[in-house]
């Protein structure tokens, strides 16, 4: 069982928009950045999104991320296959002083 | 450009320990801009922050892992390397190498290995 907490899956047409929340604590998102992961199927994972909102170079402005209290948000607009993926949310957890995880979620472009 | 690529046996007995190497190209494990770091991935399920180590050989471990894990750092080399001990099936994975930056946030895995499978297996 993760420390944070993310549906399992997600779906939505191509050129929609969808959000996947990150449920948290105050020992962790209440206290930490969020960064967000992007995985497809036998690849590592690719970071989406650092400091709740922040893209690295190349990452589409489709992406966004937000955080408000004990929660997270990975926002992706114009949805396309491509995207088709599993997202993780991952943050410090101060008190375990370990990074921790969320379950990952399947999102499927229907 | 900046490439990780993890090695070792991709089977370990129960109660032995798995071992793994992280080779850093292009860039240099003694650099005080990042942290190196582990995480798995059990196969189907989500991922496992397992600890880093810093150029200065610090060190943190996930406190689930702690009494088995040790991560180490060879500059001569320039690689980082995972033990860990008294394996068991729930152990089996794919183990990712990654690099963090030294910055004000964690968890922003800049950069990261292909990952490797390790099966523990009698």
């Amino acid at each position: 069982q993760s420390v944070l907490t993310q549906p399992p899956s997600v779906s939505a047409a191509p050129g929609q928009k969808v959000t996947i929340s990150c449920s948290g604590s105050s020992s962790n998102i209440g206290k930490n950045y969020v960064s967000w992961y992007q995985q497809f199927p036998g690849t590592a994972p690719k970071l989406l999104i650092y400091e709740n909102n922040k893209r690295p170079s190349g990452i589409p402005d489709r992406f966004s991320g937000s955080k408000s209290g004990t929660s997270g948000t990975l926002g992706i607009t114009g949805l396309q296959t491509g995207d088709e993926a599993d997202y993780y949310c991952g943050t410090w957890d101060s008190s375990l002083n370990a990074g921790v995880f969320g379950g990952g979620t399947k999102l499927t472009v229907l | 450009q900046v490439q990780l690529q993890e090695s070792g046996p991709g089977l370990v007995k129960p109660s032995e320990t798995l071992s793994l190497t992280c080779t850093v190209s292009g860039g240099s494990v003694t650099s005080g801009r990042f942290y190196w770091n582990w995480i798995r991935q059990p196969p189907g399920k989500g991922l496992e922050w397992i600890g880093y180590i810093y150029y200065d050989g610090t060190t943190n471990y996930n406190p689930s892992l702690k009494s088995r894990v040790t991560i180490s750092v060879d500059t001569s080399k320039n690689h980082f390397s995972l033990n860990l001990s008294s394996v068991t099936a729930a152990d089996t994975a794919v183990y990712y190498c990654a690099r963090e930056p030294n910055s004000s946030s964690w968890l922003d895995f800049d950069c990261w290995g292909q990952g490797t499978l390790v099966t523990v297996s009698s």
